[in-house]
């Protein structure tokens, strides 16, 4: 079946170097993506989102680069803080209403 | 941004008791609010969809009789888990989709369920 993916399941950075993670998709027609950060015992929190006809975006000290070619998405965390300690998880929607998570991947910032 | 209240925060119950969660939408009107399961270290795994003033589509594998879902009004959905047993402790969080302000989903806090 479908699935959203991601490369590392655990990703360790110093605190105020750059953070970057990855997700793979599988389904071509997904037109919708977004992240997410989930702290421990909290519902997941939205980050950025971006939609197909889009390549990049940024937010504040985040930015998300879609590769539609290759069916990738990585989200790019500026200056990393001790704060964005946190699993984030990927989304992906088709123009339906459901949404594909994918596996996550935990950010662990080192002082 | 918009608001997803989700209530309780944290339940213990024992084995053969039914437990209500309630998700509200509190600054704007859900149509579709989704309930979600998530164990240990894992990711999100969507049990239904809820639509307001019709019956709830559930994902292969969910047992609609064991997760009886109700979205009674444009802001509150409630799942509620008949008949707990241990197996069903788990970490349960609502979405709800706000309509007009794209694509997102608004998460709620999520809900510790644990049956001894």
């Amino acid at each position: 079946g479908e699935s959203v993916g991601l490369h590392l399941p655990t990703l360790s950075v110093q605190e105020g170097d750059n953070s970057i993670i990855n997700c793979a998709y599988s389904n071509s027609a997904s037109d919708y993506f977004i992240w997410y950060k989930q702290e421990s015992g909290k519902g997941p929190q939205f980050i950025i989102d971006i939609r197909s006809n889009m390549d990049k975006r940024q937010g504040q000290r985040v930015t998300v680069l879609l590769n539609k070619t290759v069916k990738h998405l990585s989200l790019q965390i500026a200056a990393t803080q001790p704060g964005d300690s946190a699993v984030y998880f990927c989304a992906e929607s088709s123009g339906t209403y459901k949404y594909i998570f994918g596996t996550g991947t935990r950010l662990k910032v080192l002082a | 941004g918009a608001v997803v209240s989700q209530h309780p925060s944290r339940v213990i119950c024992k084995s053969g008791t039914s437990v209500k969660i309630e998700c509200r939408s509190l600054d704007f009107q859900a149509t579709t609010m989704f309930w979600y399961r998530q164990f240990p270290k894992q990711s999100l795994m969507l049990m239904a969809t809820s639509n307001e003033g019709s019956k709830a589509t559930y994902e292969q594998g969910v047992e609609k009789d064991k997760f009886l879902i109700n979205h009674a009004s444009l802001t509150l959905s409630t799942l509620t888990v008949t008949s707990a047993h241990p197996e069903d402790s788990s970490f349960y969080i609502c979405s709800a989709k706000a309509g007009g302000r794209g694509e997102k989903l608004f998460f709620g806090s999520g809900t510790q369920l644990s049956v001894l």
